[in-house]
């Protein structure tokens, strides 16, 4: 099971962008970053996923480092809405078929 | 289709009972997902399904666990002689069997044992 490591917590103002860092640093070459999100008394919700390019979609952009042992999901305008706990996944392509979720990080959203 | 469902919501036992829960599944999804979370932590995988064949089975996943889904579609998850330290959210999630499926997670069991 490879281990990320994110931050607990962290706080952003409301319409700020924010960027959830998370380290990977015994990724192998087959495994995909994935990022899912859990509101509040709901099940996880997929975010964003990424091999080594960066990667945008309508709800965030993930940037992955060159030598890919970190990478940082980036909300571009964070509303009241994204207060959730966001967790960085790492799975291998070829034998991943179940996600190992860590404790995340619980972001808050600041008025 | 609205998404994956699970039944009941909530469900609150005495030690020493079984429960049994239901998720169903996206209906075009052939894969299922179980997994439990205790407060303060992140989803724990239990197991999965490829159609109705179970794949593979978390260590979590004690002798009084077991996890069907008969005819690929729908799933249940029992839990015999429950203990307190059973008491989780249960999660369900589905997915299609491509490379990189996004799962989609249903609202989730709360089980409270007594």
């Amino acid at each position: 099971d490879a281990k990320t490591t994110q931050p607990n917590s962290m706080e952003s103002n409301e319409e700020e962008p924010v960027h959830l860092p998370c380290n990977h640093s015994t990724i192998s070459g087959t495994d995909y970053i994935h990022w899912y999100r859990q509101l509040p008394s709901q099940g996880p919700e997929y975010v964003i996923h990424g091999l080594t390019s960066n990667v945008n979609n309508r709800m965030a952009s993930l940037a992955i480092a060159e030598d890919r042992k970190s990478s940082t999901l980036i909300l571009h305008r964070a509303t009241l809405r994204d207060a959730a706990v966001y967790y960085c996944i790492l799975r291998d392509q070829n034998t991943g078929n179940q996600f190992y979720f860590g404790t995340g990080t619980s972001l808050t959203v600041i008025p | 289709d609205t998404g994956v469902s699970q039944d009941p919501r909530h469900k609150i036992t005495k030690r020493g009972q079984n429960v049994t829960f239901r998720c169903d599944p996206i209906s075009e999804h052939n894969r299922l997902y179980w997994y439990r979370q205790t407060l303060g932590q992140g989803p724990e995988f239990l197991t999965y399904f490829q159609n109705e064949a179970q794949l593979e089975k978390s260590r979590l996943l004690s002798d009084r666990f077991s996890a069907e889904r008969p005819k690929g579609s729908f799933s249940t998850l029992e839990i015999q002689r429950t203990e307190q330290g059973d008491s989780a959210m249960y999660l369900c999630a589905s997915s299609l069997s491509l490379p990189n499926n996004e799962q989609f997670f249903g609202p989730g069991t709360r089980l409270t044992v007594l």
